[in-house]
């Protein structure tokens, strides 16, 4: 198993381009997730999806488009670069269940070091 | 308000020595898993151990151990015996039913390891 996978490791934008991160898992997870880290910020929540074709925005999702047409795929899209999406983002899986159950924690990709300049 | 504080933005402890990160959880779900991880300076996310809200007994795992005081609503994490190793950045993690099993993450604590 390769676990999550993420492309690329490295990007350098310019302000307005566009570009998508992606992000793969081969564990049959349903919930999957991207989080961007900034400095002393921790892990903040981009967007989710809780299985194919269904998506929903966490707690900074401006400027971040997702998809999840497949139960592996979870691409992240940014529209239009701008220098505060400087961050390096996580995409991570976890299988569904109650919260409280066991075996839910998720498993991170290596993440991607984003600039915009 | 914040639903994981971290109240420890650096931390230092001697090698062998056993050392407490702080973490304390807001929620009034009654069903939610609270998460430890691990970041070492080459940036992956390591998982550490979890606590289930219906768990009787504190998690433990290898040098791990969680301690968990539901009505305090602090869920520590305690790294016995340090090694240099554990230097790293440490991240306590929410996920609860009522916000369709979101995680949600600390700040951090960053530990360093003195030999």
């Amino acid at each position: 198993n390769a676990g999550v996978t993420q492309t690329p490791k490295f990007q350098v934008l310019k302000t307005g381009q566009s570009m998508t991160l992606q992000c793969a898992q081969d564990m049959n997870h349903e919930y999957m997730s991207w989080y961007r880290q900034d400095p002393g910020m921790g892990l903040r929540l981009i967007h989710y999806s809780v299985g194919a074709g269904i998506t929903d925005q966490g707690e900074v999702p401006n400027g971040y488009n997702v998809s999840r047409s497949t139960t592996e795929d979870f691409p992240l899209r940014l529209l239009s670069a701008a220098p505060s999406q400087t961050s390096v983002y996580f995409c991570a899986s976890s299988s569904p269940g109650l919260a409280g159950s066991r075996g839910l924690e998720q498993y991170f990709g290596p993440g991607t070091r984003l600039t915009v300049t | 308000a914040q639903k994981i504080t971290q109240t420890q933005p650096g931390m230092f402890v001697q090698e062998k020595e056993a050392v407490t990160l702080d973490c304390t959880y807001d929620t009034s779900d009654p069903s939610y898993g609270l998460f430890w991880y691990k970041q070492p300076s080459s940036g992956e996310m390591i998982f550490l151990i979890y606590q289930g809200s219906y768990d009787q007994q504190n998690a433990t795992e290898g040098r791990y151990s969680l301690n968990f005081q539901k009505a305090r609503k602090s869920a520590n994490l305690v790294i016995s015996a340090s090694q240099l190793g554990d230097s790293a950045m440490y991240f306590c993690a929410m996920r609860e039913k009522n916000t369709g099993n979101q995680f949600y993450f600390g700040t951090g604590t960053s530990l360093t390891v003195i030999p």
